[in-house]
């Protein structure tokens, strides 16, 4: 059974650090991978996809890389900013299967 | 940007009664779900929807649920016989296609049962 772990639980960091955020999980048979930004009381917003087939994907000051054969992602986010500060969650899509399987995030939280 | 949007945001209802969280997906997305986070958890699959009818299904959405897509925009989630263990935030999610592209979510209805 996939289970995805994300650590630290919370993390805070002084404003304008690069920072890097860990997911692992635990059946490397995925299709894909997904990072995703949720503030307090909201939904959830989509920030990258990674397909199984490739090691990582960029959009603007984010990075995430993909390792699929030790199970792990990373998250990185350049110049951290105030407005950064929300939890990160990571969830991997099985294959074969429709619904996607959440680790429990990281929030994080960026000093001014 | 589309987005997705769930109503109503917060739905306070007593135990046994019937609930029905509505969500009108984007428009051009042919895929559906319905997701359920009971706070301090992890977000949890609850059901996939295409083609008018269920894809797939976790073991939390047992008969007491049941998913429909009533006309060509709304897509509802309805609850018969609420229980206390069902408060949670319920999310709807969309997405064009069924892996290739990201699941886009709506903000959520918190529902609480007394």
């Amino acid at each position: 059974k996939q289970e995805v772990t994300q650590i630290p639980a919370a993390l805070s960091v002084p404003e304008g650090e690069n920072l890097v955020l860990n997911c692992s999980f635990t059946d490397s048979a995925i299709y894909n991978l997904q990072w995703f930004r949720q503030d307090p009381g909201k939904g959830l917003t989509s920030l990258l996809l990674i397909q199984s087939s490739q090691r990582e994907q960029t959009s603007g000051r984010l990075n995430a890389s993909l390792d699929k054969s030790s199970g792990r992602s990373t998250l990185y986010i350049a110049a951290s900013q105030p407005g950064d500060s929300a939890t990160y969650l990571c969830a991997v899509g099985p294959p074969g299967d429709d619904k996607i399987i959440f680790g429990k995030g990281t929030r994080l939280h960026i000093l001014p | 940007e589309p987005e997705v949007t769930q109503t109503p945001s917060h739905q306070v209802t007593q135990m046994g009664q019937e609930v029905i969280l509505r969500c009108v997906p984007i428009s051009n997305h042919l895929y559906f779900y319905w997701y359920r986070q009971i706070l301090g958890q992890k977000v949890e699959f609850l059901v996939s929807f295409y083609n008018n009818e269920i894809s797939e299904k976790s073991e939390i959405f047992d008969d007491q649920f049941s998913v429909e897509r009533p006309d060509g925009s709304n897509f509802t989630l309805k609850i018969r016989s609420t229980k206390l263990e069902d408060s949670a935030m319920y999310f709807c999610a969309s997405s064009w296609d069924r892996k290739n592209q990201p699941q886009h979510f709506g903000d959520g209805t918190r529902l609480s049962i007394l």
